[in-house]
């Protein structure tokens, strides 16, 4: 079964560091691009970083310059390093595969499995 | 950013009925919007991708139609399991792929 086990999560000082890692298994990990995506308690889905094939990386203007992602394809892992936390980036955090389908000429973009999802929690 | 606006943001409804959730993008995102099904303690499940193509394994009472700015999630005959948070998600060019606000669908 295709499967995304997300791991890492805890409880943190702000202003501290962690880092989230999520395990892929029964897919070829090195061909598809990953995400991390997260959830406030109560609130809705926030993506916040992405990562392709080659390495290419993307965040959104909330975390740019403090989380980074990163993944070793040897290992079928995908990583999350979270510096300087605020309570703001209290969640929970899926990772997901995303994967593309082609009609006509044009290649559309989903997230097709998730993980369950590890809880971090920023907090003095 | 590309921002996604779902409407309405909770909804009450009963077994059988027809329900209808839209999601209006803030410019044209072509068929670049996806549909996720979340059910309280558990992870987001694709439902609709591309605007109208049913994931695999999904039940055929989910349909999504659209383009451009206005996108439409259709539960044909509401069931007791598809009570949840529905989220609209558009996927045009680069990111941020930003995620609607979410729609939640209530028992009546």
């Amino acid at each position: 079964e295709v499967q995304l086990v997300e791991s890492g999560g805890g409880l943190v000082q702000p202003g501290g560091s962690l880092r989230l890692s999520c395990a892929a298994s029964e897919f070829t990990f090195s061909s598809y691009d990953m995400h991390w995506v997260r959830q406030a308690t109560g609130k809705g889905l926030e993506w916040v970083s992405g990562i392709g094939t080659a390495g290419d990386t993307y965040y959104p203007g909330s975390v740019k310059g403090r989380f980074t992602i990163s993944r070793e394809n040897a290992k079928n892992s995908l990583f999350l390093q979270m510096n300087s936390l605020r309570a703001g980036d209290t969640a929970v955090y899926y990772c997901a595969r995303g994967d593309t389908m082609v009609r006509g000429r044009y290649y559309y973009y989903y997230m097709d499995v998730w993980g369950k999802g590890t809880t971090v929690t920023v907090s003095s | 950013d590309i921002q996604t606006t779902q409407s309405p943001s909770s909804l009450s409804a009963s077994v059988g009925d027809r329900v209808t959730i839209t999601c209006r993008a803030s410019q044209s995102i072509r068929s670049y919007l996806n549909w996720y099904q979340q059910k309280p303690g558990k992870a987001p499940n694709l439902l609709i991708y591309a605007a109208s193509s049913l994931q695999s394994g999904v039940p055929p009472r989910f349909s999504g139609s659209g383009s451009g700015t206005d996108f439409t999630l259709t539960i044909s005959s509401l069931q007791p399991e598809d009570f949840a948070t529905y989220y609209c998600q558009q996927t045009y060019s680069t990111p941020p792929w930003t995620f609607g606000q979410g729609t939640k669908v209530e028992i009546k």
